[in-house]
């Protein structure tokens, strides 16, 4: 069953400080993984995508990587804001079908307190 | 920012009322979505368009249509509003010419059904 798994299910930091997202999957086969952020109220927003022969991949603060052979990905952000406290949604698309169907994680709730 | 606008923002309505919940873009996509997300859950497909006059069901499709007469334009219809309908409802869009091009999410119709 192809799945989407995301911890830590919320995460609480000091503004400044480094974290680690991470989202394991077994979709196959696999097409391209993506991250979002989404801010409370709103839709999420692209942050980064990363196809199969892709092993990082920076956004600003923010740096996906990816390990293909363990369908394992990380989002790491650095030196954390205010703003950055937000829902960060893992999504990865099958190559399958025509359709390319994406595959979305819960989401890590992270939140920066000052 | 993307453009993509959804209304209304918010809606609470009565069992059994018919409602119409308006998405638009203006980037001239050919794809677009419909999703469906509820607190701590990962985002369910419920409806998708590939161009004018195509339209699909998704997984959680069985109690909305859609329609798509314009490529901007995809409203998404309840045709009686029920308590479990109560959700956050997505719109997104992406450009169909590139493979790995983001979905574009709108700020979402936040529905209560009473």
């Amino acid at each position: 069953k192809n799945q989407v798994e995301q911890s830590p299910q919320s995460l609480i930091i000091l503004e400044g400080k480094n974290c680690t997202l991470q989202c394991n999957y077994t979709v196959s086969p696999f097409s391209n993984l993506r991250w979002y952020k989404q801010d409370t109220g709103r839709g999420p927003v692209s942050l980064t995508i990363m196809t199969f022969s892709e092993n990082t991949k920076s956004n600003g603060r923010y740096t996906a990587t990816l390990d293909a052979d363990t369908k394992q990905s990380s989002l790491h952000i650095t030196a954390s804001q205010l703003s950055d406290s937000a829902s960060y949604i893992c999504v990865v698309t099958d190559r399958g079908s025509t359709l390319g169907r994406l595959y979305f994680g819960r989401g890590t709730q992270l939140t920066v307190w000052p | 920012e993307a453009d993509i606008y959804q209304t209304p923002r918010y809606l609470v309505i009565g069992t059994g009322k018919k409602i119409t919940l308006e998405c638009s873009q203006t980037m001239g996509h050919d794809k677009m979505y419909w999703y469906q997300q509820d607190p701590g859950m990962e985002l369910h497909l419920i409806h998708y368009s590939y161009g004018v006059n195509s339209t699909e069901k998704g997984d959680l499709s069985s109690e909305s249509t859609v329609s798509r007469i314009r490529t901007e334009h995809f409203p998404l219809t309840l045709e009686s509003a029920r308590p479990s309908h109560t959700s956050q409802y997505l719109c997104a869009s992406s450009d169909e010419k590139q493979g790995t091009s983001p979905l574009h999410f709108g700020n979402g119709t936040r529905l209560t059904v009473t």
